[in-house]
């Protein structure tokens, strides 16, 4: 069966820090993975998706970066955090164009 | 552009009684609609989907959802609430962007559930 794996969980980091967000998929190959941001009361906002390794689209301008090194791995980054960062962030995959995501526990960033 | 909308922020219903969460997208052909559930701090999980077909379809945890595309609307139901179905409903709609899904989530209904 498939699973989906992000952490950390939860993260403190002071304004103006590096970040790196990790998510692995095990147990299906070449999926396509998502990056969403949720904040309270605005449901979620697509942030970057994946159809393949090396491949990144980005849905939205802002201080955040992703990459996909390898096939089941998706990385969301900063070099500078901002306080307007802070949120749970989540990681999904799909099979293909299907549009059913699979999410992960999600990781929470407070940003001080 | 596609969009969905979710009236209800927060609803709160009495253990057996039956439920009703509201969803009406926008969308300019036949939609891909979802409904998902999240518990505090958790994930999403999808309860279920519609593509096509019977445009009555049902879901896990004895969820259903009804597509009425004269009313643009997706809404999700159950007939009694149990009291583990407390959690944020989110509504999405799905739309075929290259090689793959866009998917658009409304802001969420957060159902609470008092004995």
């Amino acid at each position: 069966s498939q699973t989906i794996h992000q952490w950390p969980a939860t993260l403190v980091q002071p304004v103006g820090s590096p970040l790196s967000l990790e998510c692995t998929v095990e147990g299906t190959s070449n999926p396509n993975l998502y990056w969403y941001r949720q904040a309270a009361g605005r449901g979620l906002q697509l942030l970057f998706y994946s159809v393949g390794i090396g491949q990144i689209s980005s849905e939205v301008p802002q201080n955040l970066s992703a990459s996909r090194p390898q096939d089941r791995q998706f990385i969301l980054s900063s070099k500078k955090l901002l306080l307007s960062d802070s949120g749970f962030y989540l990681c999904a995959w799909s099979r293909g164009g299907t549009g059913e995501l699979f999410f992960g526990e999600g990781s929470r960033l407070t940003v001080l | 552009a596609q969009s969905v909308t979710q009236p209800d922020i927060h609803i709160t219903v009495s253990e057996g009684a039956s439920l009703e969460l509201r969803c009406n997208y926008s969308y300019g052909a036949t939609p891909y609609l979802f409904w998902y559930v999240q518990s505090p701090g958790q994930g999403l999980q999808l309860l279920l989907k519609y593509f096509s077909g019977d445009t009555l379809v049902q879901g896990i945890k004895g969820f259903e959802a009804e597509f009425k595309r004269s009313q643009s609307s997706f809404n999700l139901r159950k007939p009694s609430v149990h009291w583990s179905d407390a959690a944020e409903y989110f509504c999405a709609v799905g739309k075929r962007s290259g090689g793959y899904q866009k998917v658009t989530f409304g802001t969420g209904t957060k159902l609470q559930v008092i004995p």
